[in-house]
């Protein structure tokens, strides 16, 4: 089985500021593909990025980047210039092709202070 | 297009009540999951379906029942409802490869 650890439960940056969100990944499966998700208050559920393991380029949206390791299974979480609305929980997962099973972390908590 | 949709949002239960959350996804998606969260434990997956008429069991499945006989709807039930099962329940489905799309979630307390 998959496991997705997230070492930081709760961080802060101040707005405008840049804040990395760290995730490491164990899989024995060669064809994945990691997220990042992002809940708000809400509860809602919602995607921030994807990454496909087989692609060496990181992923970007908009102000969101990743820094997608292999080799050291690690994926971790850039946001710049933060920005109020992005205080929420975020949560990194891993899914596997075989099965398609997502596994997920424990969440980081980011407050974005004014 | 609703995406994926919960019913209920919230419910109180009696320890030894039964009942049904329905999930219904409107994206023509073959996998669907049942997930609980609960605070400093992120998703954990209860059950999942690779399509139609299929259910298989994820980390957490005791005391839960699943069923998918609509490609559209996974309805997760409890046949008798413990303190421990109070928590949050999100359904989710997706494509093979593609993301999960997330239902609003479910708040179950079990008194």
């Amino acid at each position: 089985a998959q496991t997705v650890t997230q070492s930081q439960p709760e961080m802060s940056v101040q707005e405008a500021e840049t804040v990395t969100l760290s995730c490491t990944y164990d899989t024995s499966e060669n064809n994945y593909y990691l997220f990042w998700y992002k809940q708000p208050p809400s509860r809602q559920m919602i995607l921030v990025i994807r990454q496909e393991a087989y692609k060496q380029q990181n992923a970007t949206e908009n102000r969101f980047s990743v820094n997608f390791q292999k080799a050291a299974k690690s994926f971790s979480l850039k946001i710049s210039d933060s920005q109020l609305g992005d205080t929420a929980m975020y949560f990194c997962a891993c899914a596997e092709l075989t099965g398609n099973q997502f596994y997920f972390g424990t969440g980081t908590s980011l407050t974005v202070i004014p | 297009n609703a995406g994926v949709t919960q019913t209920p949002k919230f419910r109180v239960l009696k320890t030894g009540q039964s009942m049904t959350l329905l999930c219904a996804q409107d994206m023509n998606h073959e996998y669907m999951y049942w997930y609980r969260q609960d605070p400093g434990m992120g998703l954990r997956l209860i059950h999942y379906s690779v399509g139609e008429g299929t259910t298989a069991k994820g980390e957490v499945p005791d005391g839960y029942n699943v069923s998918r006989l609509k490609k559209q709807n996974f309805l997760l039930g409890l046949e008798s409802a413990a303190p421990s099962q109070t928590s949050v329940y999100f359904c989710a489905s997706t494509q093979l490869a593609g993301e999960q799309y997330f239902g609003p979630g479910t708040r179950l307390t079990v008194t």
